[in-house]
């Protein structure tokens, strides 16, 4: 079975402070990675996906997550925050073939300060 | 980009009674559609595999009385809580994959059906 671990539930940053959300993953095989977005109210938006290939993804609105195989790791990173990027962040995976429902990590509160 | 809309965006029940919650692919069609559910400042959690004509595929721990669940065209799914109670109220998500991918592809998210049940 895959499992998701989302290190931090709450992060509080400053405006322009650079970002990094951990998330690790726990499956054997071949798996598709994706980070999504939350804005209070609103719908789940996707970030950024990885599927194969190079493994630094660049997504919208400036974010971009690195996979590595060996760490079963797919951290998000943003070198400067905004305050619009107050939101939940959801890492999530399935696996290779992509025809499963997705697996999603807790999730991380992310709370920028003007 | 792909759109997918759930509805009622909220709807409020008595206890006891059935509500139907609809997912559609607006402008591409889904055989297989996902169905999750989000408590409050908690994670997605997947319910339910639905496909186009055939059962749909259940979690573990997920009743399939409960949570009834119909995929009758490539465009519609449907989800029935059946004799709601007060605990089956949540956040309920469903997604869908365009058919038009191949291999590993993203699955498009509706925008949630906030049932409460009082």
């Amino acid at each position: 079975a895959q499992s998701v671990s989302q290190h931090n539930h709450h992060v509080i940053l400053s405006e322009a402070a650079s970002l990094e959300l951990g998330c690790n993953y726990s499956y054997g095989g071949t798996v598709n990675l994706f980070w999504y977005v939350q804005y209070p109210g609103q719908h789940l938006q996707l970030l950024l996906k990885y599927f194969s290939g190079d493994p630094l993804v660049k997504g919208i609105k400036g974010f971009e997550a690195e996979f590595i195989k060996s760490k079963f790791s797919f951290n998000l990173r943003k070198p400067s925050v905004q305050w619009s990027d107050t939101a939940e962040y959801f890492c999530a995976v399935n696996s290779g073939g992509g025809a499963d429902g997705l697996t999603f990590g807790k999730g991380t509160h992310l709370i920028i300060q003007p | 980009g792909a759109v997918v809309s759930q509805h009622p965006s909220w709807v409020i029940c008595k206890s006891g009674t059935s509500v139907k919650i609809e997912c559609r692919s607006l402008d591409f069609q889904a055989t297989t559609m996902f169905w999750y559910r989000q408590f409050p400042k908690q994670s997605l959690m997947l319910m339910a595999t639905s496909n186009e004509g055939s059962k749909a595929t259940y979690e573990q721990g997920v009743e399939k009385d409960k949570f009834l669940i119909n995929h009758a065209s490539l465009t519609l799914s449907t989800l029935t809580v059946t004799s709601a109670h007060p605990e089956d109220s949540s956040f309920y998500i469903c997604s869908a994959r365009d058919d038009r991918g191949r291999g590993a592809t993203e699955a498009f998210f509706g925008q949630g059906t906030r049932l409460t049940v009082v």
